[in-house]
């Protein structure tokens, strides 16, 4: 286990609606990412929060937004939902922004969007 | 064009085999190289981390080509248990360490 933790795990959200995702960093983490992984796809960067402040996005819509809270956990945030917005939402820990064997995966949370 | 790209197979195989992925990338400013792993509706794992000297983790081996901008990863003997999809992945650090990840090869390994 990587110590990451994601909510929900699944969820069904209509178009136009907003959906809010949950994680809760690797204990002594301080940096989370976002990405998004649709289908038949590699994960695609979001976005990142160091120490709270976004620290790098992706090319994603101001729609995605985040944040990330004192004890390091983080939200992302979709408004205005698209159906192509259904995808893996995958949220990573690390710590100063690690390097690619030291960050580590949630399980993540599947978003439908009908 | 893609910053990583990878032919996403699917590459069935029979159990025993040896299997060869490539994959390329663009960004000449990527710094950190890597093979994971992802199971079917699960997290991507790391497998192994990629260095110009080649790497080897038993049955696995991984090389990095930095001039001609490629990756490789070959898998010898295969399990059932490989199967799954290989993710080949640089990070880019400088506004955020950020993973860039091709869209994987799926191996399926049959008996």
């Amino acid at each position: 286990e990587t110590g990451v933790t994601q909510s929900p795990t699944h969820l069904i959200k209509t178009r136009g609606q907003q959906v809010t995702l949950r994680c809760s960093s690797q204990s002594g983490h301080n940096t989370v990412s976002w990405y998004q992984q649709a289908l038949g796809q590699g994960p695609q960067f979001i976005f990142q929060y160091y120490r709270e402040e976004e620290n790098g996005r992706g090319n994603f819509p101001p729609r995605f937004s985040g944040l990330q809270f004192p004890n390091y956990s983080s939200e992302l945030n979709v408004n205005a939902l698209e159906l192509d917005d259904s995808a893996l939402y995958l949220c990573a820990s690390s710590y100063g922004g690690g390097t690619g064997n030291t960050i580590y995966f949630g399980e993540g949370s599947w978003l439908t969007v009908v | 064009r893609k910053e990583v790209e990878q032919d996403p197979g699917p590459f069935n195989v029979p159990e025993g085999a040896t299997v060869a992925f490539n994959c390329t990338y663009s960004n000449s400013a990527s710094q950190s190289f890597f093979w994971y792993r992802q199971d079917c509706r699960k997290e991507p794992k790391l497998l192994m981390s990629v260095y110009s000297s080649g790497n080897e983790d038993g049955r696995f081996t991984a090389q990095l080509n930095r001039a001609s901008q490629y990756i490789s990863l070959l898998i010898r003997d295969s399990k059932l248990s490989d199967s799954a999809t290989y993710l080949c992945v640089v990070l880019i650090t400088g506004g955020g360490n950020k993973l860039t990840f091709g869209t994987g090869t799926q191996l399926k390994v049959e008996l």
